[in-house]
């Protein structure tokens, strides 16, 4: 357990519908990320959020859109997603975002994307 | 812009052998280094990370990597592996300004 919980654990969805991912975490940490996890490449960075503002957005699609409530709750809501979405969705914590580029980030375990 | 190559998707090793997954990167300003762990249905978990000081860093759990400016390498390594060993490797670089850059990952499978 890394005081990072995602859920749901798995999801499948259709391309017409809308369903959202919850990240939790109680670590008291200022900064969150979510991740995509394709097989076979790099991890891909999506969104940072630091004091609930977001600082970075890697020109993801607008069918995925974020939101981050306080510092300890982030979501990833999602609408008429592709087959090719399909992937590991990672949220992530660390004390802080940018500044301190050698601070850890802890991981939640991820949501297991299937879109049909 | 920084990147990270990790050359093997793929490391099968037996038990108890020594095992090496390889890591580069780019970067055109100092960087702060890291190996990332994936167990099975888990998220990732920190291992050990090189920020500045001695070039070899250790885990807790017997593996050790090495940060080699020249070769712009930071290659994990360890003597005697374990089927529990079994796992994703992310290695990843982060400069002062930016998050964490991730290579693709090594699979490392521990065969009995």
């Amino acid at each position: 357990e890394t005081g990072v919980t995602q859920t749901p654990r798995h999801l499948v969805m259709g391309m017409t519908n809308k369903k959202s991912l919850k990240c939790e975490q109680h670590l008291g940490h200022n900064a969150m990320y979510w991740y995509k996890q394709s097989a076979k490449k790099p991890l891909e960075l999506m969104f940072v959020y630091n004091f609930k503002e977001q600082t970075e957005n890697n020109s993801v699609p607008s069918r995925f859109s974020p939101e981050c409530p306080n510092s300890s709750h982030l979501f990833l809501h999602l609408h008429t997603l592709q087959p090719e979405d399909s992937a590991l969705y990672l949220c992530a914590s660390s004390q802080d975002a940018g500044a301190r580029a050698d601070t850890e980030a802890f991981f939640g375990q991820g949501t297991r994307l299937t879109v049909v | 812009a920084q990147s990270v190559t990790q050359l093997d998707s793929q490391v099968p090793v037996f038990e108890e052998a020594p095992v090496e997954l390889r890591c580069n990167y780019s970067s055109s300003v100092s960087v702060y280094l890291f190996w990332y762990v994936q167990y099975p249905n888990q998220g990732l978990q920190l291992l050990l990370k090189y920020l500045s000081g001695s070039t070899l860093v250790k885990s807790i759990n017997g593996f050790e990597a090495e940060f080699n400016k020249s070769q712009t390498s930071f290659h994990l390594r360890k003597p005697s592996v374990h089927i529990s060993d079994t796992a994703e490797y992310f290695c990843a670089v982060s400069d002062p300004a930016r998050q964490l850059t991730f290579g693709s990952g090594t699979q490392l499978t521990v065969l009995p």
